[in-house]
């Protein structure tokens, strides 16, 4: 157990809809981070926050929104969803926002768009 | 741009064997860190080792060492005395140093340990 939690373990929504993925980091963490994994894509780095500030922006879509709240937790917001979207989304932390440090990974959410 | 390549999609190796799985990685960063992660058939990601780029010595943690050969931008992963459990998806990755950490995956390589 990594110590990171994501709710919910799995989602299975319409294509169109909006679904909220969330992200509490291990304790003492204050990087959160978010990745897809998809099967043609592999995983792919989204988003992360430092202490509730966005720090670096990888491939995330316009449709895809995140914020990380006072006590750290985040949330991933994906709308308008798409086919395509479907993938395992995982949640990251780590201490500080380092090149050494280590990043720990969330269960992940897997989202199923129909 | 920073890339991560693992030339073995699949690899097989006895139980209590060696095995060795390759990455490569490509940047023009001077300070980086390297990263190890398994991924079992459940699905979670698991962190294995990491190697700083300025770090002299290779990493070890356990049956698990890091081969990091810097100007030849290498950072194998060695696991000894393979085990059953071993059996799972090994994903290099590289993070960057600055305002943001940034980590780039590798396609990551299959491994099965047959009995």
């Amino acid at each position: 157990d990594s110590g990171v939690t994501q709710t919910p373990k799995h989602l299975i929504t319409a294509t169109g809809q909006r679904v909220t993925l969330r992200c509490s980091p291990r304790s003492g963490d204050l990087s959160v981070y978010w990745y897809q994994q998809s099967l043609d894509q592999g995983l792919q780095f989204l988003i992360q926050y430092y202490n509730g500030e966005e720090r670096a922006k990888g491939n995330i879509l316009e449709r895809f929104s995140a914020q990380q709240f006072p006590d750290l937790h985040s949330e991933l917001n994906l709308s308008s969803l798409e086919l395509g979207d479907s993938a395992l989304y995982f949640c990251a932390s780590s201490e500080q926002t380092l090149a050494g440090d280590t990043q720990y990974f969330g269960p992940g959410t897997r989202l199923t768009v129909l | 741009a920073q890339k991560i390549t693992q030339t073995q999609p699949g690899m097989f190796v006895q139980e209590k064997e060696a095995v060795t799985l390759d990455c490569t990685y490509d940047t023009s960063d001077q300070s980086y860190g390297l990263f190890w992660y398994k991924q079992p058939s459940s699905g979670e990601m698991i962190f294995l080792i990491y190697q700083g780029s300025y770090d002299e010595q290779n990493a070890t943690e356990g049956r698990y060492s890091l081969n990091f050969q810097k100007a030849r931008k290498s950072a194998n992963l060695v696991i000894s005395a393979s085990q059953l459990g071993d059996s799972a998806m090994y994903f290099c990755a590289m993070s960057r140093r600055g305002y943001g950490q940034n980590f780039v995956f590798g396609p990551g390589t299959r491994l099965s340990v047959l009995p």
